[in-house]
Protein backbone atom coordinates (compact mmCIF):
# COMPACT_ATOMS: atom_id res chain seq x y z
CA UNK A 1 0.00 0.00 0.00
CA UNK A 2 0.60 3.65 -0.35
CA UNK A 3 3.13 4.97 2.47
CA UNK A 4 3.57 9.09 2.63
CA UNK A 5 6.52 10.49 4.52
CA UNK A 6 7.14 13.88 6.18
CA UNK A 7 9.24 16.33 7.29
CA UNK A 8 10.28 17.70 9.80
CA UNK A 9 8.62 16.81 12.51
CA UNK A 10 8.44 19.90 14.22
CA UNK A 11 9.22 23.48 12.39
CA UNK A 12 9.57 26.89 14.24
CA UNK A 13 9.85 30.62 12.06
CA UNK A 14 9.74 33.61 12.78
CA UNK A 15 6.94 35.62 11.74
CA UNK A 16 7.47 36.93 8.04
CA UNK A 17 9.43 34.16 7.19
CA UNK A 18 8.68 31.35 5.15
CA UNK A 19 8.05 27.95 5.90
CA UNK A 20 8.49 24.60 3.70
CA UNK A 21 7.32 20.87 4.89
CA UNK A 22 8.22 18.27 2.06
CA UNK A 23 6.20 15.05 1.42
CA UNK A 24 7.40 11.59 -0.02
CA UNK A 25 5.08 9.18 -1.25
CA UNK A 26 5.69 5.73 -2.24
CA UNK A 27 2.76 4.87 -5.25
CA UNK A 28 3.24 5.56 -8.05
CA UNK A 29 -0.21 5.46 -9.17
CA UNK A 30 -1.06 8.49 -6.62
CA UNK A 31 -2.59 10.53 -8.22
CA UNK A 32 -4.21 13.23 -5.76
CA UNK A 33 -2.12 15.50 -2.91
CA UNK A 34 -3.98 16.94 -0.47
CA UNK A 35 -2.57 19.50 2.60
CA UNK A 36 -4.61 19.72 5.58
CA UNK A 37 -4.05 22.32 8.87
CA UNK A 38 -5.39 20.62 12.42
CA UNK A 39 -5.73 22.67 15.21
CA UNK A 40 -5.53 21.22 18.58
CA UNK A 41 -8.94 19.38 18.99
CA UNK A 42 -10.32 20.55 15.54
CA UNK A 43 -11.18 18.71 12.44
CA UNK A 44 -8.20 18.55 9.69
CA UNK A 45 -9.01 21.49 7.02
CA UNK A 46 -7.96 21.21 3.38
CA UNK A 47 -5.67 24.19 2.52
CA UNK A 48 -4.79 23.13 -0.81
CA UNK A 49 -4.26 20.05 -2.93
CA UNK A 50 -2.66 19.17 -6.27
CA UNK A 51 -3.57 16.62 -9.08
CA UNK A 52 -0.50 14.32 -10.88
CA UNK A 53 -1.19 16.70 -13.80
CA UNK A 54 0.19 19.86 -12.55
CA UNK A 55 3.32 20.78 -11.09
CA UNK A 56 2.79 23.81 -9.22
CA UNK A 57 -0.68 25.58 -7.15
CA UNK A 58 -0.72 28.54 -5.16
CA UNK A 59 -3.24 30.17 -3.27
CA UNK A 60 -2.64 33.75 -1.92
CA UNK A 61 0.53 32.58 0.88
CA UNK A 62 0.44 29.21 -0.36
CA UNK A 63 1.56 26.86 -2.55
CA UNK A 64 2.80 23.58 -3.30
CA UNK A 65 4.73 22.01 -5.75
CA UNK A 66 5.06 18.32 -7.47
CA UNK A 67 7.65 16.35 -8.92
CA UNK A 68 6.01 12.99 -9.89
CA UNK A 69 9.49 11.65 -11.15
CA UNK A 70 11.37 11.95 -7.86
CA UNK A 71 8.02 11.23 -5.83
CA UNK A 72 7.92 14.42 -4.22
CA UNK A 73 5.25 17.12 -2.95
CA UNK A 74 6.12 20.04 -0.66
CA UNK A 75 4.15 22.72 1.15
CA UNK A 76 5.19 26.49 1.01
CA UNK A 77 4.20 29.36 3.28
CA UNK A 78 5.30 32.41 2.65
CA UNK A 79 5.02 35.72 4.84
CA UNK A 80 4.13 33.63 8.12
CA UNK A 81 1.77 34.65 10.58
CA UNK A 82 1.24 33.48 14.50
CA UNK A 83 -2.07 32.20 13.41
CA UNK A 84 -0.46 29.85 10.35
CA UNK A 85 0.54 28.30 13.87
CA UNK A 86 -0.76 24.55 13.54
CA UNK A 87 -0.40 20.66 13.03
CA UNK A 88 0.18 20.08 9.00
CA UNK A 89 -0.38 16.75 7.33
CA UNK A 90 0.21 16.19 3.52
CA UNK A 91 -1.62 12.99 2.06
CA UNK A 92 -1.88 10.83 -1.14
CA UNK A 93 -4.38 9.04 -2.98
CA UNK A 94 -4.46 7.17 -5.98
CA UNK A 95 -7.76 6.51 -6.48
CA UNK A 96 -8.13 2.59 -5.95
CA UNK A 97 -9.54 1.29 -2.60
CA UNK A 98 -12.50 3.72 -3.18
CA UNK A 99 -9.83 7.11 -2.90
CA UNK A 100 -9.07 6.96 0.51
CA UNK A 101 -6.52 8.87 2.01
CA UNK A 102 -2.75 8.16 2.97
CA UNK A 103 -1.94 10.48 5.53
CA UNK A 104 1.95 11.62 6.28
CA UNK A 105 2.89 11.34 10.19
CA UNK A 106 2.23 15.90 10.27
CA UNK A 107 4.47 18.97 11.12
CA UNK A 108 4.11 21.20 14.18
CA UNK A 109 4.73 24.70 12.61
CA UNK A 110 5.42 27.40 15.49
CA UNK A 111 5.15 30.99 14.10
CA UNK A 112 6.80 33.50 16.26
CA UNK A 113 5.47 36.79 17.08
CA UNK B 1 -20.11 23.95 1.16
CA UNK B 2 -20.35 20.29 2.11
CA UNK B 3 -20.87 19.61 5.93
CA UNK B 4 -20.59 16.17 8.12
CA UNK B 5 -22.28 16.44 11.04
CA UNK B 6 -20.41 14.20 14.20
CA UNK B 7 -22.33 13.53 17.34
CA UNK B 8 -20.72 13.21 19.96
CA UNK B 9 -18.21 15.86 20.43
CA UNK B 10 -16.99 14.22 23.72
CA UNK B 11 -18.30 11.15 25.79
CA UNK B 12 -16.95 9.84 28.47
CA UNK B 13 -18.11 6.01 29.41
CA UNK B 14 -17.35 3.08 31.83
CA UNK B 15 -14.84 0.15 30.75
CA UNK B 16 -17.13 -2.53 29.57
CA UNK B 17 -20.12 -0.29 27.91
CA UNK B 18 -19.79 0.27 24.40
CA UNK B 19 -20.25 3.94 22.33
CA UNK B 20 -21.69 4.98 19.32
CA UNK B 21 -20.16 7.35 17.37
CA UNK B 22 -22.56 8.79 14.23
CA UNK B 23 -21.75 11.10 11.09
CA UNK B 24 -24.53 12.61 8.94
CA UNK B 25 -23.57 14.30 5.84
CA UNK B 26 -26.32 17.05 5.76
CA UNK B 27 -26.37 18.57 2.63
CA UNK B 28 -24.98 15.58 0.40
CA UNK B 29 -24.95 12.21 -0.58
CA UNK B 30 -21.62 10.09 1.11
CA UNK B 31 -20.25 7.77 -2.00
CA UNK B 32 -17.99 6.60 0.68
CA UNK B 33 -17.34 7.03 4.64
CA UNK B 34 -14.14 6.82 6.09
CA UNK B 35 -13.57 6.43 10.22
CA UNK B 36 -10.29 7.91 11.48
CA UNK B 37 -8.18 7.39 14.87
CA UNK B 38 -5.90 9.90 16.16
CA UNK B 39 -3.96 9.07 19.15
CA UNK B 40 -2.24 12.79 21.20
CA UNK B 41 0.31 14.46 18.84
CA UNK B 42 -0.37 11.71 16.31
CA UNK B 43 -1.42 11.42 12.72
CA UNK B 44 -4.95 10.44 11.46
CA UNK B 45 -5.40 6.86 11.05
CA UNK B 46 -7.47 5.08 8.94
CA UNK B 47 -9.56 2.50 10.87
CA UNK B 48 -12.24 1.39 8.01
CA UNK B 49 -13.81 1.92 4.43
CA UNK B 50 -17.34 2.01 4.61
CA UNK B 51 -19.82 2.14 1.36
CA UNK B 52 -23.66 2.47 1.54
CA UNK B 53 -25.44 -1.07 2.14
CA UNK B 54 -22.24 -2.99 2.30
CA UNK B 55 -19.89 -3.89 4.57
CA UNK B 56 -17.08 -2.09 5.95
CA UNK B 57 -13.57 -3.05 4.95
CA UNK B 58 -11.49 -2.52 8.28
CA UNK B 59 -7.43 -1.68 7.90
CA UNK B 60 -4.81 -4.30 9.20
CA UNK B 61 -4.97 -4.46 12.74
CA UNK B 62 -8.31 -3.08 13.33
CA UNK B 63 -10.79 -5.51 14.91
CA UNK B 64 -14.02 -5.51 13.13
CA UNK B 65 -15.77 -6.88 16.39
CA UNK B 66 -14.88 -4.35 18.55
CA UNK B 67 -15.66 -1.16 16.25
CA UNK B 68 -18.23 -1.60 14.38
CA UNK B 69 -19.90 -0.35 11.49
CA UNK B 70 -22.69 0.73 9.98
CA UNK B 71 -23.48 2.42 6.79
CA UNK B 72 -27.64 2.30 6.46
CA UNK B 73 -27.88 5.28 4.17
CA UNK B 74 -25.73 7.53 1.90
CA UNK B 75 -25.68 10.41 4.34
CA UNK B 76 -24.85 8.29 7.91
CA UNK B 77 -22.80 6.26 9.22
CA UNK B 78 -21.95 5.29 12.51
CA UNK B 79 -18.84 3.61 14.33
CA UNK B 80 -19.86 1.62 17.84
CA UNK B 81 -16.71 1.05 20.38
CA UNK B 82 -17.98 -1.70 21.73
CA UNK B 83 -16.74 -3.21 25.07
CA UNK B 84 -14.70 -0.31 25.54
CA UNK B 85 -11.53 0.05 27.74
CA UNK B 86 -9.17 2.73 28.40
CA UNK B 87 -6.84 1.87 25.79
CA UNK B 88 -9.35 2.73 23.36
CA UNK B 89 -9.54 6.66 24.53
CA UNK B 90 -8.64 8.81 21.78
CA UNK B 91 -10.34 10.95 19.20
CA UNK B 92 -12.13 9.50 16.32
CA UNK B 93 -12.97 11.86 13.39
CA UNK B 94 -15.16 10.45 10.10
CA UNK B 95 -14.73 11.95 6.79
CA UNK B 96 -17.05 11.57 3.95
CA UNK B 97 -16.54 11.77 0.42
CA UNK B 98 -18.32 13.23 -2.23
CA UNK B 99 -17.10 12.37 -6.00
CA UNK B 100 -13.68 11.48 -6.52
CA UNK B 101 -11.47 13.78 -4.25
CA UNK B 102 -14.10 15.34 -2.46
CA UNK B 103 -13.23 15.08 1.19
CA UNK B 104 -15.54 16.40 4.40
CA UNK B 105 -14.37 15.63 7.78
CA UNK B 106 -17.02 15.83 10.72
CA UNK B 107 -15.72 17.49 14.12
CA UNK B 108 -14.35 14.57 15.54
CA UNK B 109 -15.27 12.66 19.07
CA UNK B 110 -13.03 12.58 22.35
CA UNK B 111 -13.29 8.98 23.55
CA UNK B 112 -12.37 9.18 27.46
CA UNK B 113 -13.01 5.32 28.85
CA UNK B 114 -12.58 4.81 32.37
Amino acid sequence: GENVEQHPSTLSVQEGDSAVIKCTYSDSASNYFPWYKQELGKRPQLIIDIRSNVGEKKDQRIAVTLNKTAKHFSLHITETQPEDSAVYFCAASSGGSNYKLTFGKGTLLTVNP
Amino acid sequence: GAVVSQHPSRVICKSGTSVKIECRSLDFQATTMFWYRQFPKQSLMLMATSNEGSKATYEQGVEKDKFLINHASLTLSTLTVTSAHPEDSSFYICSARQGAYGYTFGSGTRLTVV
